[in-house]
């Protein structure tokens, strides 16, 4: 079974910062990857996603990420941060286009200072 | 409006009292799936459907049930609850299973004495 890692548990930045959360999966074939945002209080949302195509992928919020295949990696970044991007954000893995659907990272707590 | 919705949101119950939190969508979604958070452990699946009167085991389904009856409702159900399954949960729902964006339900708080 597929896995993912979320190095950072916890990142603290100030604002304007550049972002990167580091994300690895752990499968050898064809993936799915997603990136989730959960705001404080609220539901998880889509960021992005990767299917297939440009490894480099633009989300919602300026974010974006970048598949490298070589390394088992979907990094996200921001180049400026703020401080609406406070929250936790999740990786994800569908592995293969199982129908089982998505594997999730445990998540890193993004808190950005004013 | 498309949603997925869950209720209660917030519930408190006693160990050994069933329950069940339901969840409900509006997009015609074949798949509808429930997770657990708990802190430092991210999102586990318990159980997920791929369709109407199909579900499956996900990582911890220990101690839950479900079913899909209906396309647009998948109630998550335990039986007894016990303090370990106080969390938040999220029922969640997409087009078909395997990798279609997922949408998510606002979560139910329960907490388990």
């Amino acid at each position: 079974a597929q896995s993912v890692s979320q190095h950072n548990h916890h990142v603290i930045l100030s604002e304007a910062a550049s972002l990167e959360l580091g994300c690895n999966y752990s499968y050898g074939g064809t993936v799915n990857l997603f990136w989730y945002v959960q705001y404080p209080g609220q539901h998880l949302q889509l960021l992005l996603k990767y299917f297939s195509g440009d490894p480099l992928v633009k989300g919602i919020k300026g974010f974006e990420a970048e598949f490298i295949k070589s390394k088992f990696s979907f990094n996200l970044r921001k180049p400026s941060v703020q401080w609406s991007d406070t929250a936790e954000y999740f990786c994800a893995v569908n592995a293969g286009g199982g129908a089982d659907g998505l594997t999730f990272g445990k998540g890193t707590h993004l808190i950005i200072q004013p | 409006e498309a949603q997925v919705t869950q209720n209660p949101r917030y519930l408190i119950t006693v160990t050994g009292k069933k329950l069940t939190v339901t969840c409900s969508q509006n997009m015609n979604h074949e798949y509808m799936s429930w997770y657990r958070q708990d802190p430092g452990l991210g999102l586990r699946q318990i159980y997920y459907s791929m369709n109407v009167e199909v579900t499956d085991k996900g990582d911890v389904p220990e101690g839950y049930k479900v079913s899909r009856k209906e396309k647009r409702n998948f109630p998550l159900i335990l039986e007894s609850p016990s303090p370990n399954q106080t969390s938040l949960y999220f029922c969640a729902s997409s087009l078909k299973g395997g990798p279609y964006e997922q949408y998510f339900g606002p979560g139910t708080r329960l907490t388990v004495t």
